[in-house]
């Protein structure tokens, strides 16, 4: 696609159910990112793909929160029993690689809203 | 450590220039980008500088980095109502893979 795209737009859910984030990155980007943007938090990195290396989970804020990266494209970010904490926007990036400029290119996010 | 700082709040009359300050805490930062957020959008990327560069030009908008001070600045001319937005300075975190460190960005208020 032309950008990167990331469904739902919007997701309200109840405490302790699981979500699943999706994102579609642009065609031909090797490099994912996703990033939590909260009001009490900024932008903080959560994780990071590259090609079929293993991914970079540095960020995850716990084991409630899982990603996977199939066939090397589209991306489902998974938060299981969810908390009031983890109301947010998700935001997922793409890059063509790793090195150099690596700029990313950011989708229009996911409001997760946990009631 | 990483820290990226940034003014929280910019109001400016439409027609001058706004400028928007960053300091950022490593010196190894190759690459610093400045991007844009829109009400209910996800980030732009406006413009980025590399760490051997001082300045950089982008039709409206220029970019000044001062390594010794820490210092990055992006200046918008003639600024417009519909540049009225929050601006996020980010660095790449050193010996990462292209991991952003953003700041709390800066909310830009055009007024006429």
């Amino acid at each position: 696609g032309a950008g990167v795209s990331q469904s739902p737009s919007n997701k309200v859910t109840e405490k302790g159910k699981d979500v699943e984030l999706r994102c579609d990155p642009i065609s031909g980007h090797t490099a994912l990112y996703w990033y939590r943007q909260s009001l009490g938090q900024g932008l903080e990195f959560l994780i990071y793909f590259q090609g079929n290396s293993a991914p970079d989970k540095s960020g995850l804020p716990s084991d409630r929160f899982s990603a996977e990266r199939t066939g090397g494209s589209v991306s489902t970010l998974t938060i299981q029993r969810t908390q009031q904490e983890d109301s947010a926007v998700y935001l997922c990036a793409s890059s063509l690689g790793s090195v150099g400029r690596g700029i990313q290119y950011f989708g229009a996010g996911t409001r997760l809203s946990v009631l | 450590g990483e820290d990226v700082e940034q003014s929280l709040f910019l109001s400016v009359r439409e027609g001058d220039s706004s400028v928007i300050n960053c300091t950022y805490t490593d010196s190894s930062s190759t690459y610093l980008y400045w991007y844009k957020q829109e009400p209910g959008a996800g980030l732009q990327l406006l413009t980025y500088i590399f760490s051997n560069m001082d300045m950089k030009q982008d039709q409206r908008l220029t970019v000044l980095l001062n390594k010794k001070d820490k210092h990055l600045s992006l200046r918008i001319a003639d600024t417009q109502t519909g540049d009225s937005a929050i601006y996020f300075c980010a660095e790449i975190e050193p010996g990462g893979y292209n991991k952003l460190i953003f700041g709390a960005g800066t909310r830009l208020a055009v007024h006429p």
